[in-house]
């Protein structure tokens, strides 16, 4: 199975600052017919189901606040987030969807100073 | 507006089956476009994704589980559910059923059921 290994696994974070969580593969998540990234962002808010941040490495998705973006290539993300808000808290996930079974990090958990 | 809805029980005795339902409403699930997945999540909030079935009948499920899981459709009702046999004190997670993109640029998972937390537990 593809490992992701994620860092760091809490973020103290204050509003208005930027944070960034990082998100290792253990093989390259390049999908070498259309040149697309599998990786994707996932935030669960407290007491929430998973909600959909980023896909395929950058793009955000439908409604997700500009604040957010996603980077990287190969085995190596990024998400950041330009200002902290107080509605970011809650644990992030990356997860790949090169190859199955579909794998998640361990999670990232942001909260406010 | 599309929405998965779970339901079934929340308490399973050890070496029974977990059993829980998947109603899909606002889609059709037999559309051929979607992989209609499980994921579950631990008390310690790790992820798992437990399999899917597509196009009404194609399953693929993780090795983890060691054959004890299965996925199945009913088209009538517009759901999908999820069996997982001889259930122990692991399996108690909070299961998640979500939509996900049979084509490859739209593979991720942009549509989530509201969680059943299922405990292990005689």
């Amino acid at each position: 199975d593809v490992v992701m290994t994620q860092t760091p696994l809490f973020l103290p974070v204050t509003p208005g600052e930027p944070a960034s969580i990082s998100c290792r593969s253990s093989e390259s998540l390049l999908d070498s017919h259309d040149g697309d990234t599998f990786v994707d962002w996932y935030l669960q808010k407290p007491g929430q189901s998973p909600q959909l941040l980023i896909y395929s490495l950058s793009y955000r998705a439908s409604g997700v606040s500009d604040r957010f973006s996603g980077s990287g290539s190969g085995t190596d993300f990024t998400l950041k987030i330009s200002r902290v808000e107080s509605e970011d808290v809650g644990i992030y996930y990356c997860m790949q969807r090169i190859a199955f079974p579909r794998t998640f990090g361990q999670g990232t958990k942001v909260e406010i100073k | 507006q599309v929405q998965l809805q779970q339901s079934g029980p929340g308490l399973v005795k050890p070496s029974q089956t977990l059993s829980l339902t998947c109603t899909v409403s606002g889609d059709s699930i037999s559309s051929g476009r979607y992989f209609w997945t499980w994921i579950r999540q631990n008390p310690g909030k790790d992820l798992e994704w437990l399999g899917y079935i597509y196009n009404s009948g194609s399953t693929y499920y993780n090795p983890s589980l060691s054959g004890r899981i299965s996925i199945s459709v009913d088209t009538s009702k517009n759901h999908f559910s999820l069996r997982l046999t001889s259930a122990t004190a692991a399996d108690t997670a909070v299961y998640f059923c979500a939509r996900g993109g049979v084509d490859d640029s739209r593979g991720f998972f942009d549509l989530w059921g509201q969680g059943t937390l299922v405990t292990v537990s005689s």
